[in-house]
């Protein structure tokens, strides 16, 4: 059981950037997955959650139009599409498996990816 | 800063019992959702610790144990152990509209 997380960089304010994460060792098709962040000292926050089927994303108010999650249930993998980038958006990002359609717990977590947004 | 709650530290000698607080409001753990629990060591992911507000995935010792009452939660560890030492984070449902999901701001536990 797996998740590995590509894409991290170092972009400049107000640049995309596109984040993958690859799973592995489960039915990736019947889970549904989140992207997690954590900046430089601090703590968690939970940023999107695309359903098992796509049918529905949500997202945290503080990337609302500005981030895109996405999956590829025939490739097992989970996108995240980042625009217009901010310096509060740099932190590890981790793809994490939601063990419930509702009200869920994240038991898979990836290693994360660093993304530094900086001038 | 975060919704939920937690003291920024907590500390214990080998042997000890500590408690870390998790305190939320009407929109989250007062409605009735879950409290989880997850353990994070320095540059790696958190690890899934409790779920459900009080349940043990599979290979967690039962020194660490959750509770849940009204609007907070708690997250005991028994018999405190060096390697116990870590980051603990809360995390709940919240209906508030703002974020799904809600962490706490997250708890130090130092081993004396």
């Amino acid at each position: 059981v797996r998740l590995a997380e590509s894409g991290g960089g170092v972009v400049q304010p107000g640049r995309s950037l596109r984040l993958s994460c690859a799973a592995s060792g489960f039915t990736f098709s019947n889970s549904g997955m989140h992207w997690v962040r954590q900046a430089p000292g601090k703590g968690l926050e939970w940023v999107a959650l695309i359903w098992y089927d796509k049918s529905n994303k949500y997202y945290a108010d503080s990337v609302k139009g500005r981030f895109t999650i996405s999956r590829d249930n025939s490739n097992n993998t989970l996108y995240l599409h980042m625009d217009s980038l901010r310096v509060d958006d740099t932190a590890v990002y981790y793809c994490v498996r939601g063990v419930r359609v509702a009200a869920s717990y994240f038991d898979i977590w990836g290693q994360g990816t660093v993304v530094t947004v900086s001038s | 800063q975060s919704v939920l709650t937690q003291p920024p530290s907590v500390s214990g000698a080998p042997g000890q019992t500590v408690t870390i607080s998790c305190t939320g409001s009407s929109s989250n753990i007062g409605t009735g959702y879950d409290v989880h629990w997850y353990q994070q060591f320095p540059g790696r992911p958190p690890k899934l610790l409790i779920y459900s507000d009080n349940k043990r995935p599979s290979g967690v010792p039962d020194r660490f144990s959750g509770s849940k009452s009204a609007t907070s939660a708690s997250l005991a560890i028994t018999g405190l152990q060096a390697e116990d030492e870590a980051d603990y984070y809360c995390q709940s449902y919240d209906n508030s509209r703002i974020a799904l999901y809600v962490f706490g701001s997250g708890t130090k536990v130092t081993v004396l």
